[in-house]
């Protein structure tokens, strides 16, 4: 079965502690992306990544990084959370430009 | 650059009845245009998307939408809705040839009533 999967799918942190949210898709999909999401604002693409190794700023990045290494991973960083980050985050993947998006089931995070 | 707004904020109806979701766009560029679905503490499920040709699109669920050019929108229909349609609603754009970002609106929240 076609998947996008994230985890943690909830969690609580603190201010400042690091955390990672991890995506991973098993469709051997080139491009892949994380968006957040926020009440009235809709989504709003954090950051996205073409193929390994070539990633690249969306519309929201500050506060965050990721990194390419493998083909089908797409980790989202805080480095150091604030809870201006507490939202609703969805991973996305398709296989190159032009093809259908496929979403995770999305992670929610709280920062206090 | 590009920007959707979806008109409602939130559409309450009655089971049975037709629906409209309004969505209109802005960009410069010609644009690919979608349609998605998240029902509660779910992802998001694409409902229909407008590539080229035929300006009428049918989607999963018996929804479909009409790509206007000239009024820049893209509204979704459904004739007859069910209790089970109710959910947050995605109107998106993305820009034909460039990469595949899209542009959301805020959303419409579908609140279908016995």
């Amino acid at each position: 079965e076609a998947q996008v999967t994230q985890n943690p799918r909830y969690l609580i942190t603190v201010t400042g502690k690091k955390l990672t949210v991890t995506c991973s898709q098993n469709m051997n999909h080139e491009y892949m992306s994380w968006y957040r999401q926020d009440p009235g604002l809709g989504l709003r693409q954090i950051y996205y990544s073409m193929n390994v190794e070539v990633t690249d700023k969306g519309d929201v990045p500050e506060g965050y990084k990721v990194s390419r290494k493998e083909k089908r991973n797409f980790p989202l960083i805080l480095e150091s959370p604030s809870p201006n980050q507490t939202s609703l985050y969805f991973c996305a993947s398709s296989l190159t430009i032009g093809n259908t998006i496929y979403f995770g089931e999305g992670s929610w995070l709280t920062v206090v | 650059a590009q920007s959707v707004t979806q008109l409602d904020s939130q559409v309450p109806v009655f089971e049975e009845a037709p629906v409209e979701l309004r969505c209109n766009y802005s960009s410069s560029v010609s644009v690919y245009l979608f349609w998605y679905v998240q029902y509660p503490n779910q992802g998001l499920q694409l409902l229909l998307k407008y590539l080229s040709g035929s300006t009428l699109v049918k989607g999963i669920n018996g929804f479909e939408a009409e790509f206007n050019k000239s009024q820049t929108s893209f509204h979704l229909r459904k004739p007859s809705v069910h209790i089970s349609d109710t959910a947050e609603y995605f109107c998106a754009v993305s820009e034909k040839g460039g990469y595949n970002k899209l542009i959301f609106g805020a959303g419409t929240r579908l609140a279908v009533h016995p």
